[in-house]
């Protein structure tokens, strides 16, 4: 099956920092998706971004796909954006949606 | 647009007891996905249904999950009987494919002492 890498595992940022975490994946595909699972586990869809970038507020992503790889950019972080960031993808439309193991943000402040 | 409802939040239950879960996904979303999340992982598809017919079941450990999809709408998981590694977040997801992708809900914490 497909497979979806996230780096960094764990991140510690001061509150207004800036950050990048990365999501790759070993082949091509159809869907892919960033979420925030916030401390009561609630996954909230950030991103619908099979490529291409797209922006919402502080937050933006790149997905490029010709070369199996997507961005996720927060930018003068709060600490309200705490929690596990995840990367998701579908390889083809209809089957399942594939997580990676997720980078764990803790913002300070 | 009302989000993917499930119930109950939480559960306790002993080893070797019965427990199921009640998904509603979004109006009009054909296809309804079941996960498990193990506490420091991602999460792990269960079940897949496109209407009321299931698309993927390859991860569901058959000798003691089920999964039901009535009427293509509402969905139930059941876990009969529970073991200690049952425990976990079990998540509802539905899409409408190609569109906006997955919406989950807030899931059920299991925990089978």
């Amino acid at each position: 099956g497909i497979q979806v890498e996230q780096s960094p595992p764990d991140l510690i940022l001061q509150e207004g920092a800036n950050s990048t975490l990365r999501c790759n994946f070993s082949d091509s595909v159809n869907n892919l998706q960033w979420f925030h699972q916030n401390p009561w586990g609630q996954l909230i869809n950030l991103f619908y971004i099979p490529s291409g970038t797209k922006q919402n507020g502080r937050l933006s992503a790149t997905t490029v796909a010709t070369e199996r790889y997507s961005l996720l950019y927060i930018s003068s972080s709060q600490t309200t954006d705490s929690g596990v960031y995840f990367c998701a993808v579908e390889k083809t439309s209809g089957s399942r949606l594939t997580f990676g193991e997720g980078t764990q943000l803790t913002v300070n402040p | 647009e009302a989000g993917v409802a499930q119930s109950p939040r939480y559960k306790i239950i002993e080893k070797r007891q019965s427990v199921a879960f009640w998904c509603n996904p979004i109006s009009g979303h054909a296809t309804l996905y079941w996960y498990q999340q193990i506490l420091g992982q991602g999460p792990k598809l269960l079940i897949q249904f496109q209407n009321n017919g299931v698309v993927d079941d390859s991860q569901l450990p058959k000798d003691r999950f089920s999964a039901e999809r009535l009427k293509g709408v509402d969905s139930t998981l059941k876990i009969q009987p529970a073991k200690l590694e049952d425990s976990a977040v079990y998540l509802c997801a539905s899409s409408l494919q190609r569109v906006s992708g997955y919406t989950f809900g807030s899931g059920t914490r299991l925990t089978v002492v």
